[in-house]
Parts: structure tokens; C-alpha cells; sequence
């Protein structure tokens, strides 16, 4: 069975400052990556994808990740942060099988993210 | 275009009582998902759905727990005899599937369960 490791639970930053959420993943196959976000009393919303291609993904709001398979890792990056980034982070992971059927998604248990004035 | 929609957002219900939770998905999604979400156990899967049928309900707690969908279309989670445990957010998701592929799930804003 996959699992998903977020090793920040709780990070504090000023604005402008650069963010890296770190995300590892344990699974023998290969994988979709995701990050989830949370906004404050709004629901899950997909902030980047990783299918295949290009390791390093682009989302929305500036925010990009990286794939690096040696390291089964997914972290999240981004260069400045804005008080409206405060919110919630979830790494997410599912098999991608030869099944021909979709498969559940398995969390990390997520990172809050606090941004300062 | 429309989310996925799921009522009712709020549920207080009391203990031992049955409730049910509906998902309506993503016109044209052909995949669906129950998650729920609480403090202590995070982001958990419950049952996923592919057209009408399950081919995983692994995540079910128990057999208090079931899930239909019909049509291919609209879900329901159903919560039978109700514990102060299953209090969560139940979260529904959908995704596009074709080719033997699945896509990015999409989520709806949940729905907060409260067992007194």
C-alpha cells in the first residue's frame, strides 16, 4: 500500500518570503502526484498535477513542484509567499494501474501554512 | 462550469440514528469518490465508484457503511446506526476516466457530519 509523508505540520512565514513544502511518498510503482489545497472554510481545490513529462509542474497561483523519482518526492515550492497563501497543503498520491480502473487518492496529513504581514 | 454539489453541508444527527449523504458529480465524469476528513485520522478514502459499480470499497469502516450510485450519476453514502466516531467531514470527489486512465479528482465543499 502507498503512504504519503509530510514532514512540516505547522510553518509560519512573513510575506515575500520563499516557501518549500516537502512531500515523500512510498510506493514501488509508478505514481500520480498532486498538492491540494485548503483555504480556510473552503473546500479541497487542485493547485498541481504530475501525470509523466516534465518533473518539475507548474500550477496555479505561482506555485510549482517538483518530481525527483530517486527520492520519491514531490515537494511544493514557491518563490513569495502572500498573506492570501495561508492555508492548508495536502500531498496526494495514487497508483497508476494497469488495470484499466481509477484509483483512490491516499493524503499526507498536510501542512498549515500561516502567512504574516 | 458546476462543481461537484453535496448535501447537505451540515448534518446533526444523534446517535444511533441513520443518515445519508448525497454527491452529485461533474457532468460527464465517470469516476466518484468518498473521502472523509477528520481531526485525528486526516484525509481518509471510504469507496470509489466506476459508472454504478465499486470496484474498491476498501476504505469502509464498517459494515454500518454503505454507498450506491445510480445512473451513473448521483451517490449516496448512507450511515446506519449512527457513532459519536463517525463525526467527519465527508468529503465527494469525481474525475474524468477514459482510456484506462484516470484524471485529477475534483472535490466538493463536503459535508460536516455531527453525531451527538
Amino acid at each position: 500500500a502507498q503512504s504519503v509523508s509530510q514532514h512540516n505540520h505547522h510553518v509560519i512565514l512573513s510575506e515575500a518570503a520563499s516557501l518549500e513544502l516537502g512531500c515523500n511518498y512510498s510506493y514501488g510503482g509508478t505514481v500520480n502526484l498532486f498538492w491540494y489545497v485548503q483555504y480556510p472554510g473552503q473546500h479541497l481545490q487542485l493547485l498541481l498535477k504530475y501525470f509523466s513529462g516534465d518533473p518539475l509542474v507548474k500550477g496555479i497561483k505561482g506555485f510549482e513542484a517538483e518530481f525527483i523519482k530517486s527520492k520519491f518526492s514531490f515537494n511544493l515550492r514557491k518563490p513569495s509567499v502572500q498573506w492570501s497563501d495561508t492555508a492548508e497543503y495536502f500531498c496526494a498520491v495514487n497508483p497508476r494501474p494497469n488495470t484499466g480502473t481509477a484509483s483512490k487518492l491516499t493524503f499526507g496529513t498536510g501542512t498549515r501554512l500561516q502567512v504574516t504581514l | 462550469g458546476a462543481g461537484v454539489s453535496q448535501s447537505p453541508s451540515n448534518k446533526v444527527t444523534e446517535k444511533g440514528k441513520d443518515v445519508e449523504l448525497r454527491c452529485d458529480p461533474i457532468s460527464g465524469h465517470t469516476a466518484l469518490y468518498w473521502y472523509r476528513q477528520s481531526l485525528g485520522q486526516g484525509l481518509e478514502f471510504l469507496i470509489y465508484f466506476q459508472g454504478n459499480s465499486a470496484p474498491d470499497k476498501s476504505g469502509l469502516p464498517s459494515d454500518r457503511f454503505s454507498a450506491e450510485r445510480t445512473g451513473g450519476s448521483v451517490s449516496t453514502l448512507t450511515i446506519q446506526r449512527t457513532q459519536q466516531e463517525d463525526s467527519a467531514v465527508y468529503l465527494c470527489a469525481s474525475s474524468f476516466f477514459a482510456g484506462g486512465s484516470s484524471y485529477e479528482q475534483y472535490f466538493g465543499p463536503g459535508t460536516r457530519l455531527t453525531v451527538t
